[in-house]
């Protein structure tokens, strides 16, 4: 079985700074995958990074990235320069391989960008 | 390309009652799942169906069933529903079987019961 856990429910960051979201994960699989969703009040989860474990390079998407510690089963979010528009809540996410794959999420993390 | 489309958006029905969540996926997309969103228990995977058959079923009961036609349209439904049915259910959909790839989200119907 697969856990995710999100410990931080709420988080805020000025507009143009860095904020980092926490992730900590439990898997019994060697081989395995891990997602940051985005969730805007439109209610669309949205993919906004993909790691795949058996590769020791972060993950990067434009202002996004990961920090994969996979020794600490972590897995931060970094979002940089962050914008208005980032404002949403947060869920980190996890699968294993295999035709029968399905997402594990963690609870999520609200995150306010003041302007 | 259109995103994944999910009908109704809105949705309130009586105790008791059934009901039919449609949800079209992505042109090409063949596999469909489904998630339940509540504020207690966050988001939990219902079922997975691909190529019209169900790959996969989360931990719900047998009232929640679904299905899936030859164009990948999938319906889920819900029969004798409960008060604790209401929540946000998320289809999703993927080029291929599972989650690895990750997903297309639509967003959502939000079911009332009352």
């Amino acid at each position: 079985a697969q856990t995710v856990t999100q410990s931080q429910p709420e988080m805020s960051v000025q507009e143009a700074e860095t904020v980092t979201l926490s992730c900590t994960y439990d898997t019994s699989e060697s081989d395995y995958y891990l997602f940051w969703y985005k969730q805007p009040p439109s209610r669309q989860m949205i993919l906004v990074i993909r790691q795949e474990a058996y590769k020791q390079q972060n993950a990067t998407e434009n202002r996004f990235s990961v920090n994969f510690q996979k020794a600490a089963k972590s897995f931060s979010l970094k979002i940089s320069d962050s914008q208005l528009g980032d404002a949403a809540m947060y869920f980190c996410a996890s699968t294993f391989t295999g035709a029968n794959s399905k997402l594990t999420f963690g609870k999520g993390i609200t995150l306010s960008v003041r302007p | 390309k259109a995103g994944v489309t999910q009908t109704p958006r809105y949705l309130i029905k009586t105790r008791g009652q059934q009901v039919t969540l449609s949800c079209s996926p992505i042109s090409g997309h063949r596999s469909v799942s489904w998630y339940q969103q509540t504020p207690g228990q966050g988001l939990q995977f219902l079922f997975e169906y691909f190529s019209e058959t169900q790959r996969n079923k989360g931990n719900f009961p047998g009232r929640f069933s679904g299905r899936q036609f030859s164009n990948s349209r999938s319906e889920m439904n819900v029969s004798t529903l409960e008060l604790g049915d209401s929540a946000l259910y998320l289809c999703a959909s993927s080029m291929g079987q599972g989650a690895i790839y990750g997903y297309t989200f639509g967003s959502g119907t939000r079911l009332t019961v009352v």
